[in-house]
């Protein structure tokens, strides 16, 4: 069964500051990976996707790799600003047919200190 | 844009009510998919659909049904409530393998 791990769970750098968030899965088997950001007491919104075939997305401020042999991505932000914070999830498709949904992590809960 | 809404924001019933919870997207996507999400324990797949009428299990399908008998509509049931499915609800909605579009969610409160 498909396991993903975010780490760290929480993170607290001041405004500016480049910074990466990691993400492990342990079944290599995958369709795609995807970062999410989550606002509190609100739904998710997608950031990025990366699909198997790819090494890396970018958009804007984000950068997201996949380094799918070894079970890893990484969440690079650059220039860092307070309206970055939020909770960073990262979700897995994996292989074996059928529409089966997403396994999660658990978040990386970012603050960004003006 | 892709829009997928949730009939309720906050919604508080007691133990043994039947509950409904819907959810409806405007893009014509093949995928639905009902998560609940809690503190400590992440995001988890209850239930998801991959056509009108087709349902599959996801992880804790327990105390749980779901109905899609339209494609733009998927609604989660709660038979008889209980405290443990207090919760926070998360409707997505996708294309075939492609990138899950979330609603605002349902804070439900069993009491």
């Amino acid at each position: 069964k498909q396991e993903v791990t975010q780490i760290p769970a929480a993170l607290s750098v001041p405004e500016g500051e480049n910074l990466v968030l990691n993400c492990s899965f342990t079944d290599s088997a995958i369709y795609n990976l995807q970062w999410f950001r989550q606002d509190p007491g609100k739904g998710l919104t997608s950031l990025l996707l990366i699909q198997s075939s790819q090494r890396e997305q970018t958009s804007g401020r984000l950068n997201a790799s996949l380094d799918k042999s070894s079970g890893r991505s990484t969440l690079y932000i650059a220039a860092s600003q307070p309206g970055d914070s939020a909770t960073y999830l990262c979700a897995v498709k994996s292989e074996g047919g059928g529409a089966d949904g997403l396994t999660f992590g658990k978040g990386t809960h970012l603050i960004i200190q003006p | 844009d892709v829009k997928v809404t949730q009939s309720s924001r906050y919604l508080v019933k007691r133990t043994g009510e039947k509950v409904f919870l819907e959810c409806v997207q405007d893009m014509d996507h093949e995928n639905m998919f009902w998560y609940r999400q809690d503190p400590g324990l992440g995001l988890r797949l209850i239930y998801f659909s991959y056509d009108v009428k087709m349902k599959e299990k996801g992880d804790i399908p327990e105390g749980y049904s779901v109905s899609r008998e339209k494609k733009e509509r998927f609604s989660l049931i709660l038979e008889s409530a209980s405290t443990n499915q207090t919760s926070m609800y998360l409707c997505a909605s996708s294309p075939l393998l492609a990138t899950q579009y979330f609603g605002p969610g349902t804070r439900l409160t069993v009491l």
